[in-house]
């Protein structure tokens, strides 16, 4: 069975503050995908990043960074520099492809993170 | 380019009612699947369409049930209507099914039940 952790069920930061986000995930499979989601207060899950099982090459964006350590089965989300507008609900998902027809995306429960000024 | 549009946003009806829901996919995309989202939860996978048909169930009840169209929208039909089905309705279009196609989600029904 497949399953993603978020340990943390919220967070609370002062802006300009760095913030990581942890997930860690389970699954026997050997090809599997993950992705991170923003679910701002109006509810809609907005797509961040995907990452594949045989990329474990860490990933940058701005302010956004992502690292994908499959010994450690953790794909943890790090914003430096927070703002305001980075309040939200982050999610972590798992999605595996063991040949079958498997197509659904396993989520975390998600972090709630507020980003106070 | 047109995102993932769903309706109604709200919704409110009693228990025992039938409600119906629906999405619109992403521009260009074929595949569709529906997640029911509880206050302070993940989204919980419901089933998912392609090609006009069902190609995976989540563990929901048959009271859970949906349809594709030809133009790919779709829609989620959920009968007898229990207290506990208020939740946020997420639809996600894919380009495919396949594991690695991102989902993009649209914004979501929000249905209240009384």
């Amino acid at each position: 069975a497949q399953k993603v952790t978020q340990a943390q069920t919220e967070i609370s930061v002062v802006e300009k503050e760095d913030v990581t986000l942890d997930c860690v995930y389970e699954t026997r499979d050997t090809t599997y995908y993950l992705f991170w989601y923003k679910q701002p207060p109006s509810g809609e899950l907005v797509f961040l990043i995907r990452r594949n099982s045989f990329d474990e090459q860490n990933e940058i964006s701005g302010r956004y960074s992502w690292n994908f350590q499959k010994s450690t089965s953790s794909f943890n989300y790090t914003i430096t520099a927070s703002q305001v507008v980075d309040s939200a609900v982050y999610f972590c998902a798992l999605r595996f492809n063991s040949g079958g027809s498997n197509y659904k995306l396993t989520f975390g429960k998600g972090t709630l993170l507020t980003v106070n000024p | 380019d047109a995102g993932v549009t769903q309706s109604p946003t709200h919704l409110i009806k009693t228990r025992g009612q039938q409600v119906t829901l629906r999405c619109s996919p992403k521009s260009g995309h074929d595949t569709v699947s529906w997640y029911q989202q509880a206050l302070g939860q993940g989204p919980q996978f419901i089933f998912q369409y392609y090609e006009e048909e069902e190609r995976q169930r989540g563990n929901f009840p048959d009271r859970f049930s949906g349809h594709q169209f030809p133009n790919y929208s779709s829609e989620l039909n959920v009968n007898a209507l229990l207290l506990g089905d208020s939740a946020l309705y997420l639809c996600a279009s894919s380009n495919g099914q396949g594991a690695g196609k991102t989902q993009y989600f649209g914004p979501g029904t929000r249905l209240l039940v009384l």
